[in-house]
C-alpha cells in the first residue's frame, strides 16, 4: 500500500506561474524525496530533504517537511511548459532502504 | 555512463502466459529494487537485492511473481500465469550502497509496459 496522499491530484497553470503540491505520509521517516516523471520516460530524482531538515532549495524548486504534522510541500517557481509531468513524493524509513510512493500530482503547465 | 536499462519495453501478454522482465542496472550498483506502477498511481514496492541475495520480497503481491538476481548483476522479474490485474508499468532502480551515507540515490529505469488481455 501507498504511503500516503497528494494534494491535489491535477494541478493545470499558465508557464510562469508558481505551482504548489502536498504530500502527506503516515509513518516515521528518515528522508522523504520529490521525483518527476514525464509520459514515456522514467522517474527522475529531483531533491531530498532529510527528516531533521525543514527546508530545502533546489533552483527553482523549493521543498519544505513538517515531521509533526507528516507533511511535505514542493514548490516549483517561474513554471515552464516543460515542467509538464507527474510529481511523487516518496519516503524512507532508513538509508538504502525501499520508496514508499505517494499517489501523486500531475502538473500542466499551459504555454 | 549508461543507465538502468529494461527490456522488453513493452509486453502483451494473453491471461495465463508466463512473462519474464530484465533489468539491467548501472554497473558497479550493489542494490537492485523492483517496484510495480499501476495507471494513474504512484509506484509500489515489490522486492529488492543487496548483491545476489534477495533481502526483502515483501512487496510481491503473490507466489506467481518471483525475482532472481543469480550473479548479482542483471534481474529478472518473471510472473506465472499472467492475470489482467497484473497490468502495469513494472520500474526497476539500482543505487549504491555506501555505508555511512544518510541515502544512496536510486536511479530508475525506464519501465517494462505490461498488458494482459
Amino acid at each position: 500500500s501507498q504511503q500516503g496522499e497528494e494534494d491535489p491530484q491535477a494541478l493545470s497553470i499558465q508557464e510562469g506561474e508558481n505551482a504548489t503540491m502536498n504530500c502527506s505520509y503516515k509513518t516515521s521517516i528518515n528522508n522523504l524525496q520529490w521525483y518527476r516523471q514525464n509520459s514515456g520516460r522514467g522517474l527522475v530524482h529531483l531533491i531530498l530533504i532529510r527528516s531533521n531538515e525543514r527546508e530545502k532549495h533546489s533552483g527553482r524548486l523549493r521543498v519544505t517537511l513538517d515531521t509533526s504534522k507528516k507533511s511535505s510541500s514542493l514548490l516549483i517557481t517561474a513554471s515552464r511548459a516543460a515542467d509538464t509531468a507527474s510529481y511523487f513524493c516518496a519516503t524512507t524509513k532508513a538509508a538504502g532502504n525501499k520508496l514508499t510512493f505517494g499517489g501523486g500530482t500531475r502538473v500542466l503547465v499551459k504555454p | 555512463g549508461a543507465g538502468v536499462s529494461q527490456s522488453p519495453r513493452y509486453k502483451v501478454a494473453k491471461r495465463g502466459q508466463d512473462v519474464a522482465l530484465r533489468c539491467d542496472p548501472i554497473s558497479g550498483h550493489v542494490s537492485l529494487f523492483w517496484y510495480q506502477q499501476a495507471l494513474g498511481q504512484g509506484p509500489e514496492f515489490l522486492t529488492y537485492f543487496q548483491n545476489e541475495a534477495q533481502l526483502d520480497k515483501s512487496g510481491l503481491p503473490s507466489d506467481r511473481f518471483f525475482a532472481e538476481r543469480p550473479e548479482g548483476s542483471v534481474s529478472t522479474l518473471k510472473i506465472q500465469r499472467t492475470q489482467q490485474e497484473d497490468s502495469a508499468v513494472y520500474l526497476c532502480a539500482s543505487s549504491r550502497n555506501i555505508i555511512g551515507l544518510s541515502y544512496n540515490e536510486q536511479f530508475f529505469g525506464p519501465g517494462t509496459r505490461l498488458t494482459v488481455l
